[in-house]
């Protein structure tokens, strides 16, 4: 079973910043936060991952609590371009490759 | 990062046939992935690919149905054998060590 609670679905404004929430609870010690988007017909798409600390690069943000049971992805700037199904995983990472296991998602719809 | 190449990207089959998807990737990994997403729903993981041993299953998923073939480190196969309506889906390998990669896809429709 997916290890991760998100929202159903979630609306933001173009040019505006999405807050995707995700609960990961019981989330172990040695687990990494992942977030990866899925366009309409396209394979999942890499965002961010993090352990502990927030995380910056080119495409969002990420941060995670201090108990580390909860993160957000924040899309600074929302373009229509974003609107997909994001996904929040909890996963150890292991040279040889590693498993994803995948919940429901969020559906991020941006509007113009 | 790796690029993964699937083929085919789609096709129409009729029930009782089997067809056989290839996924080649840019360079040599221990483990690939195999994954299922049924219409609107998300992704579920068939199995694990290992070069030089038996593919590991998950649960709801046997090998006499989704046969896979692993000969090299760049490359497998999944075969949905004896198809179904019920196996109309997008199925998706994937590679990765820190980071999961994924094909394109395989859109199978089954009529």
């Amino acid at each position: 079973d997916a290890k991760t609670t998100q929202p159903t679905s979630m609306d933001c404004a173009e040019g505006r910043a999405a807050n995707l929430p995700c609960n990961h609870s019981t989330i172990s010690g040695n687990e990494y936060v992942y977030w990866y988007r899925q366009i309409h017909s396209q394979g999942p798409q890499y965002i961010i991952h993090g352990l502990k600390n927030n995380e910056t690069n080119e495409m969002a943000s990420l941060i995670i609590t201090e108990d580390r049971k909860s993160s957000t992805l924040i899309l600074p700037h929302a373009t229509l371009r974003d609107t997909a199904v994001y996904y929040c995983i909890v996963r150890a990472t292991n040279t040889g490759g590693f498993k994803t296991i995948f919940g429901a998602g969020t559906r991020l719809f941006v509007k113009a | 990062s790796a690029v993964i190449s699937q083929k085919p990207s789609r096709d129409i089959c009729q029930r009782g046939t089997s067809l056989t998807i290839q996924c080649q990737v840019d360079s040599q990994v221990t483990m690939m992935f195999w994954y299922r997403q049924q219409p609107g729903q998300s992704l579920t993981l068939i199995a694990t690919a290992n070069q030089g041993s038996e593919a590991t299953y998950e649960s709801g998923f046997v090998i006499d149905k989704f046969p896979i073939s692993r000969p090299n480190l760049t490359f497998s196969t999944l075969t949905v054998s004896n198809m179904s309506p019920e196996d109309s889906s997008i199925y998706l390998c994937s590679v990765g060590d820190t980071e999961a990669f994924f094909g394109q896809g395989t859109r199978l429709t089954v009529v």
